[in-house]
């Protein structure tokens, strides 16, 4: 079945630097990601919507110039966390729209912490 | 703007005993309802989803749920608890049915079901 990858699974990170994590759909194009994150202990919140080939529309309350989305190709959109700080560290995870069918597939999530 | 509400983040259940996991729903357009499993430490696993046909929807593991309009609900069940379902479960629902936004989902708050032998 399809599949969504993202990478890395676990980063730690100094406070200051900036950090890229990947969602990659391996075997389905996606025109249309999604990028969350999640606290310890509460549900996931909606950060943007990435679309292939446009700039993303991101959520309110949500930093676009912190949270760096580019969505190159069909089949990969990054999320760069810029100038990273503790409060950043979370659970990031993406999902993939399937172009065909509608469909939504979540990748594994990315552990960030910021020390 | 829709919501989500999940009535109890812990739910704990013995081993061959229903489980019942309670979601109602918000909606100012006829929604597109999930139900998704995170097992620890990691993403996330769809059990179902509603997409406006048949009101009892059948997912993996032996999970199903009912939509039901007049009651803005959408409750997870099975009828027979297995040490391996326990993880944490999260009802969610998409902002626009079949929409260009369709994917952008909201989540409930989740909730953690233990199962006791």
């Amino acid at each position: 079945g399809a599949v969504v990858s993202q990478h890395p699974s676990w980063v730690i990170c100094k406070s200051g630097t900036s950090v890229k994590i990947e969602c990659r759909s391996l075997d389905f194009q996606a025109t249309t990601m999604f990028w969350y994150r999640q606290f310890p202990k509460q549900s996931l919140m909606l950060m943007a919507t990435s679309n292939e080939g446009s700039k993303a529309t991101y959520e309110q309350g949500v930093e676009k110039d912190k949270f760096l989305i580019n969505h190159a190709s069909l089949t990969l959109s990054t999320l760069t966390v810029t100038s990273a700080h503790p409060e950043d560290s979370s659970f990031y995870i993406c999902s993939a729209r399937q172009a065909a069918g509608n469909t939504i597939y979540f990748g594994e999530g990315s552990w960030l912490t910021v020390v | 703007a829709q919501s989500v509400t999940q009535l109890g983040s812990h739910v704990s259940v013995s081993e061959g005993a229903l489980v019942l996991l309670r979601c109602n729903y918000s909606s100012s357009v006829p929604p597109y309802l999930f139900w998704y499993v995170q097992y620890p430490n990691q993403g996330l696993q769809l059990l179902l989803k509603y997409t406006s046909a048949a009101t009892l929807v059948k997912g993996i593991n032996g999970f199903e749920a009912e939509f039901k309009k007049s009651e803005t609900s959408f409750h997870l069940t099975k009828p027979s608890a297995h040490m391996s379902d326990a993880a944490e479960y999260f009802c969610a629902v998409s902002h626009e049915a079949g929409g260009t936004s369709y994917g952008k989902l909201t989540f409930g708050q989740g909730t953690i079901l233990t199962v006791h032998p």
